[in-house]
């Protein structure tokens, strides 16, 4: 079985730190990797996406993508209360457009 | 405008009930997609409508019923459900049949089966 995993934390980090999420997948054939944020009783909503090897960075967000240890990360920088929020890894196969696999989701406590 | 539309937000229904959930895109997407995400899990994918046909079924039981009625709507058909069909319903959109495409979600109806 294709799978995502993540750790389910609660993640805590200072106002002002750098919170590093991590997720790694186990179908090789994976192209796609996408970061959404979710607050609690609300829908996800796509912050980062990332197709190639590297790091990809969108403000305070930086994506990381490792194909060959099968690996995707998240840093955020300068962490603020209103990040506080779980986050969804979600990775999307070659031959699997639309059938996006989610994480467990990371949640993420960011302190005054 | 990146907004998917869902309606009603909040639904409360009782086992012999039928009712709909509706969700409309006009980004020109022409993927659309219903997802069920109990609390603290992440969303399941339910169905999937390309080009308004019905591309993927994930074993979802017949008591919902999913409908295309054009490129911008979209609707799920609910009737006679149980208490644990309780959940967050999301519709999500897409453009169809390319790898790296964006999913963007609506706001959710949160649907309770009394």
């Amino acid at each position: 079985q294709k799978e995502v995993e993540q750790n389910s934390g609660p993640l805590s980090v200072p106002e002002g730190a750098i919170a590093s999420l991590n997720c790694t997948y186990s179908d090789r054939g994976s192209q796609s990797f996408f970061w959404y944020r979710q607050y609690s009783g609300k829908s996800p909503e796509l912050i980062m996406f990332i197709y190639s090897n590297g790091d990809k960075e969108d403000g305070r967000f930086t994506a990381q993508l490792n194909k060959a240890s099968q690996y995707v990360s998240l840093l955020i920088r300068d962490s603020q209360p209103s990040d506080s929020a779980t986050y969804l890894c979600a990775g999307e196969g070659t031959d699997s457009w639309g059938k996006l696999q989610f994480g467990a989701g990371t949640q993420v406590v960011v302190t005054p | 405008d990146t907004e998917v539309t869902q309606t009603p937000k909040h639904l409360v229904m009782g086992m012999t009930n039928k009712k709909s959930l509706k969700c409309e895109q006009h980004m020109g997407h022409r993927a659309m997609y219903w997802y069920k995400q109990k609390a603290k899990k992440p969303p399941e994918l339910m169905f999937v409508y390309s080009y308004e046909k019905l591309s993927i079924n994930e074993s979802v039981p017949s008591r919902f019923s999913p409908e295309c009625p054009n490129s911008s709507l979209l609707n799920l058909h609910l009737h006679a459900l149980q208490p644990e069909d309780s959940a967050l319903y999301l519709c999500a959109s897409s453009h169809p049949g390319q790898s790296n495409e964006k999913l963007f979600f609506g706001s959710g109806t949160q649907l309770s089966v009394l």
